[in-house]
């Protein structure tokens, strides 16, 4: 069964970078045809999409955050990971790693199909 | 405003049935498939349906999902006490290139 543990800094000072890995345990992240994707959560609001990466190295990023966001993928160490740059308060949120969107090569077309979730790490902006 | 709106809070008693609806207004997401994830306090998110209707190995058959035209809604009926947690409509958006989520739904059991 696999399953995602986020970690990294839990404070981050304003205008610096965010910087947060994520474990694949119980698989290998490069077996089958999944994306691995990044999404947060501000206290008090939804969930929004930060970006996927496939193990190839292939990335896409919400266009919000994509002047600010690089994902990347270590196969060896079965981790990839997220640096948000120029970070503000407003970037204060819990950070969650996943499994997912799922493509479906028959339709060409992709799903949010997200599974499984990574527990979540509270990560604070301030000074 | 979101493409993906959720009224924001939604309550039934134990046994009750209660659905939770999505509304999709975005034509560049009402043709994909909509999906439901529940987050307990504290958790990670857990799908809970996917493609409009079906449920995941291990997702009791209390839990349905619906869609029709713009709009898409999650029922539980035989409501417990441990169904207390948010839910989350989401479907891919076309123009975006990437998934939205609905605001989310707080689900009260009293």
């Amino acid at each position: 069964q696999v399953q995602l543990q986020e970690s990294g800094p839990r404070l981050v000072k304003p205008s610096q970078t965010l910087s947060l890995t994520c474990t694949v345990s119980g698989g290998s992240i490069s077996s089958g045809t999944y994306y691995w994707s990044w999404v947060r959560q501000p206290a008090g609001k939804g969930l929004e999409w930060i970006g996927r990466i496939y193990t190839s190295g292939s990335t896409a990023y919400n266009p919000s955050l994509k002047s600010r966001v690089t994902m990347s993928v270590d196969t060896s160490k079965n981790q990839f990971s997220l640096k948000l740059r120029s970070v503000t308060a407003a970037d204060t949120a819990v950070y969650f790693c996943a499994r997912g969107p799922y493509y479906s090569g028959s339709e060409n077309s992709y799903e949010a199909w997200f599974d499984p979730w990574g527990q979540g790490t509270l990560v604070s902006v301030s000074s | 405003q979101s493409v993906l709106t959720q009224t924001p809070s939604a309550s039934g008693t134990p046994g009750q049935r209660v659905t939770i609806s999505c509304s999709i207004s975005s034509s560049n997401v009402g043709k994909n498939y909509v999906y439901w994830y529940q987050r307990l306090p504290g958790t990670a998110p857990k799908l809970l349906i996917y493609r409009n209707n079906q449920r995941p190995s291990g997702v009791p058959d209390r839990f349905s999902g619906s869609k029709s035209g713009t709009s898409a809604s999650l029922a539980i009926s035989g409501l417990r006490s441990e169904d207390e947690a948010d839910y989350y409509c989401a479907a891919w958006d076309d123009s975006l290139s990437g998934p939205v989520f609905g605001g989310g739904t707080e689900l009260t059991v009293l």
